[in-house]
């Protein structure tokens, strides 16, 4: 059975700071990926997302970047956190093309 | 541009007092409606997924319908481990990417 990871839960870090959230995936090959936050009260805003190795979509301008070093390997990153980066990101898998979406336990992130 | 609403944002319910919630949805070529459940500080958990209207799903007291513009979850006789946050998501042809709604909060008064 496929089974997602992502670490760490939970994440305190003063602004200016640098950031990686590390999402991995079992049980499953070429996977399509996802980062999403999810800020409190909102719904889920698609931050990147990648189809294979190296391929990345960004959905939103922002300080972050996300990579896709292994085909089931999706890091988020920034090089300098901002206060409104706080919140729960999501990382989400589904087979590539079709069907739902599986998401991870989620990282809540507070920047001081 | 595509958009997927939900109504209402908050629910209360006494125990066994079944309900639906919607989801409203504009998303161009409609490949998958798809509803989660969350509970507080954890990630969506799937629950269905309906491709085409009339289509119906159903899991112990919940049961997701589709129509052509939007998508119900009925809770029937719900408990309170029911509560929680209800999302739903619409794909869109030709992407990778999902829209989501920003979720129904149910809570369930035993």
């Amino acid at each position: 059975s496929q089974t997602i990871h992502q670490w760490p839960a939970t994440l305190v870090q003063p602004v200016g700071s640098p950031l990686s959230l590390e999402c991995t995936v079992e049980g499953t090959s070429n996977p399509n990926l996802y980062w999403y936050r999810q800020a409190a009260g909102r719904g889920l805003q698609l931050l990147f997302y990648s189809v294979g190795i190296g391929q990345i979509s960004s959905e939103v301008p922002q300080n972050l970047s996300a990579s896709r070093p292994q085909d089931r390997q999706f890091i988020l990153s920034s090089k300098k956190l901002l206060l409104s980066d706080s919140g729960f990101y999501l990382c989400a898998w589904s087979v590539a093309g079709v069907g739902e979406q599986f998401f991870g336990p989620g990282t809540r992130l507070t920047v001081l | 541009e595509d958009q997927v609403t939900q109504s209402p944002e908050a629910l209360r319910l006494q125990e066994g007092e079944s309900s639906s919630l919607n989801c409203s949805y504009t998303v161009s070529g409609l490949r998958g409606l798809f509803w989660y459940r969350q509970d507080p500080g954890k990630g969506p958990e799937f629950l269905f997924t309906l491709y085409s209207a009339g289509e119906e799903k159903e899991k112990e007291r919940l049961k997701a319908t589709l129509t052509k513009k939007e998508s119900f979850l009925h809770i029937t006789a719900p408990k309170p481990e029911d509560s929680a946050t209800y999302l739903c998501a619409g794909r869109r042809s030709g992407t990778y990417k999902y829209i989501f709604g920003t979720g129904t909060r149910l809570k369930v008064l035993a």
